[in-house]
């Protein structure tokens, strides 16, 4: 089964507007942490903010929130007042506790652009 | 503040040809891993390393070794090149985190390697 799946591809998006890109996990760990990376065209993977599964607050870094719901398995990412510099390819992944090398397993990517 | 260095950047191999992918990082990070990108399918685990002198093995460790001699550096090699080795290959490191607060990784800049 997926650890990590995000079912949209593709996101448009006008700029100035809100958008949610979707992330669903599974794990039987009651402790992991959650994760959203950016990756623009030039390739580089950037951390955008992060979410622990003891936390009680939803995560926020700037115009970027993460809509977590724990009973559901949901970690979607928002972004706020979207600008064209967000257009890039979005990675949700997991580390949890039942791996020794507690390393990230990634989702397939959600590739958003950011219209004028 | 380098981070994490990945030499090289870009590189065009023949099938059956060897080479070594060198990952350097410089925040005493005790872990450290190797990652393929692919279209469509995110990044997926090679093989990892959790402090000086210890490796294993990934999701997808066939056709690759790698060795850690060095707690700062992070070796990655392809014996034998074949055609579905042609892949962006990325390096990250990171602390191991806590089970209540789990650390991101860092990743270097990648590195586009074709197989012809």
């Amino acid at each position: 089964a997926q650890k990590i799946t995000q079912t949209q591809p593709g996101m448009f998006v006008q700029e100035k507007e809100a958008v949610t890109l979707d992330c669903t996990y599974d794990t039987s760990d009651p402790s992991y942490g959650l994760f959203w990376y950016k990756q623009p065209s030039s390739g580089e993977m950037i951390f955008l903010i992060y979410q622990g599964s003891y936390d009680q607050q939803n995560a926020t870094e700037g115009r970027y929130s993460l809509n977590f719901q724990k009973a559901r398995k949901s970690a979607n990412l928002v972004i706020s007042a979207s600008q064209l510099g967000d257009s890039a390819m979005y990675f949700c992944a997991m580390r949890e506790g039942t791996g020794s090398a507690r390393q990230l397993t990634f989702g397939s990517g959600t590739q958003l652009t950011v219209l004028p | 503040n380098a981070g994490v260095t990945q030499t090289p950047k870009f590189r065009v191999l023949k099938t059956g040809q060897s080479m070594t992918l060198l990952c350097a990082q410089d925040m005493n990070h005790e872990y450290m891993y190797w990652y393929r990108q692919d279209p469509g399918m995110g990044l997926r685990l090679i093989h990892y390393s959790v402090g000086e002198g210890t490796t294993a093995k990934g999701e997808v460790p066939d056709g690759y070794n790698v060795s850690r001699l060095k707690k700062q550096n992070f070796l990655l090699g392809l014996e034998s090149a074949a055609p579905s080795q042609t892949s962006v290959y990325f390096c990250a490191s990171s602390y191991p985190g806590t089970r209540v607060r789990w650390t991101e990784a860092f990743f270097g800049q990648g590195t586009r390697l074709t197989v012809v």
